[in-house]
């Protein structure tokens, strides 16, 4: 079965600032899809970064990039110029490519930026 | 576009008594649905996934009996929490998907469910 870490509970930066999120994973597939999705306190699901597991090149929105390491398995989200509406918790989530394409997410993060 | 609305946002039930929430896909035919729980300060866990005609593949530990979902059509999951307790107080998520794995996932925005 897949499963996803996030090993950093909480975190924290300062506005403007630079911030990356862990996220490690576990899969013997080798066709998958990986995301980051920011949940703010209204508790909405906002998709962040999705990453295709086929694509070397790794995946950029705007201030929101990632560094996906497949051999690792490890995909890690970068938020540039962090804004006080980055405030939420993050979870990265996996995809399989069968199975239902199920979406299996990690414990979370909750990141705090400080004014 | 790609809208899933979920109902009731809140819903307030008394033990023994069983409640029904609904997830739609508004703007697009679903061709499956993801039923997720979240406990405070956790991650979603996925309780099933619901395809339109067929039974519903539960995950390991979620009891079938207690939940029961149904996915009548290609725009219409629901789940019935049976004989609620306190226990199962929490936030439930549905998210629809139309097509292939590689589809993006559209998430409803939630139902806080307490049991008295």
């Amino acid at each position: 079965a897949q499963t996803v870490t996030q090993s950093q509970p909480e975190m924290s930066v300062q506005e403007a600032e630079t911030v990356t999120l862990s996220c490690t994973y576990d899969t013997s597939e080798s066709d998958y899809y990986l995301f980051w999705y920011k949940q703010p306190p209204s508790r909405q699901m906002i998709l962040v970064i999705r990453q295709e597991a086929y694509k070397q090149q790794n995946a950029t929105e705007n201030r929101f990039s990632v560094n996906f390491q497949k051999a690792a398995k490890s995909f890690s989200l970068k938020i540039s110029d962090s804004q006080l509406g980055d405030a939420a918790m993050y979870f990265c989530a996996y995809r399989s490519s069968n199975q239902g394409g199920k979406l299996i997410f990690g414990q979370g993060t909750e990141l705090s930026v400080k004014p | 576009g790609a809208v899933v609305s979920q109902h009731p946002s809140r819903v307030i039930c008394k033990s023994g008594t069983s409640v029904k929430i609904e997830c739609r896909s508004l703007d697009f035919q679903a061709t499956t649905m993801f039923w997720y729980r979240q406990f405070p300060k956790q991650s979603l866990m996925l309780m099933a996934t619901s395809n339109e005609g067929s039974k519903a593949t539960y995950e390991q530990g979620v009891e079938k009996d207690k939940f029961l979902i149904n996915h009548a059509s290609l725009t219409l999951s629901t789940l019935t929490v049976t004989s609620a307790h306190p226990e199962d107080s929490s936030f439930y998520i549905c998210s629809a998907v139309k097509g292939p794995s590689n589809s993006p996932l559209h998430f409803g925005n939630g139902t806080r469910l307490t049991v008295t």
